[in-house]
């Protein structure tokens, strides 16, 4: 099966950067995408990597390093609304397809 | 407007008493997928689709069914709920492609309480 492992809690100032990491044990790795959930909402897509590097949309960057298993979600000039739920999610491909397994996401807290 | 719209939002029910949550989304998209989403334990996949008459299970599919007849609908059903099966319940799709497999577009959410 697969497992990821993130943090469950990440507290930070706003104006700060804040680095969420993701480590995964998966076998038919077809890439690592990155969710916010806030408080009673759906989770939104924010970034994906299928190769090794940095991605970068705006404020958010993703970061991927297959030889290690790993990626972390990079977000910069926090505000306030960025406090939320941000989960990593590893697709893989299985006998009859394939299938996204998330974490159990990291609840981030941006304060004053 | 792209979205994938799940209903009821909110059920209480009974223990036995089968039920069903549709899901529905008009991006044309293949693959849909369902998921719970308990404090602590984060987003479990139940059942998940690559196209039409093609279902597979996840990773906690015990107690539930699901079929896709059509491409547009997913329907999520419980033959006979238990109380273990109170939780928040999302559908999600997305197209197949290399890079679009990736992005996940959910639905609002369902949140079902089982007494």
């Amino acid at each position: 099966g697969q497992s990821l492992e993130q943090p469950s809690e990440v507290t930070a100032v706003e104006g700060a950067i804040v680095q969420i990491n993701c480590t995964y044990q998966t076998s038919g790795f077809y890439g690592l995408s990155w969710y916010q959930q806030h408080d009673g909402g759906a989770p939104t897509f924010l970034s994906y990597n299928a190769l090794d590097g940095l991605e970068e949309t705006g404020r958010f960057s993703s970061f991927l390093s297959r030889s290690d298993s790993y990626g972390y979600l990079l977000l910069q000039e926090l505000q306030m609304k960025d406090s939320a739920s941000y989960f990593c999610a590893v697709r893989v491909l299985t006998g009859g397809g394939n299938k996204l397994t998330f974490g159990t996401g990291t609840q981030l807290k941006v304060e004053l | 407007e792209a979205q994938v719209t799940q209903n009821p939002r909110y059920l209480i029910t009974v223990t036995g008493k089968k039920l069903t949550v549709t899901c529905s989304q008009n991006m044309n998209h293949e693959y849909m997928s369902w998921y719970r989403q308990d404090p602590g334990l984060g987003l479990r996949q139940i059942y998940y689709s690559m196209n039409v008459e093609v279902t597979d299970k996840g990773d906690v599919p015990e107690g539930y069914k699901v079929s896709r007849k059509e491409k547009r609908n997913f329907p999520l059903i419980l033959e006979s709920p238990s109380p273990n099966q109170t939780s928040l319940y999302f559908c999600a799709s997305s197209p197949t492609g290399l890079s679009g497999a990736n992005v996940l577009t959910f639905g609002a959410g369902s949140r079902l309480t089982v007494l």
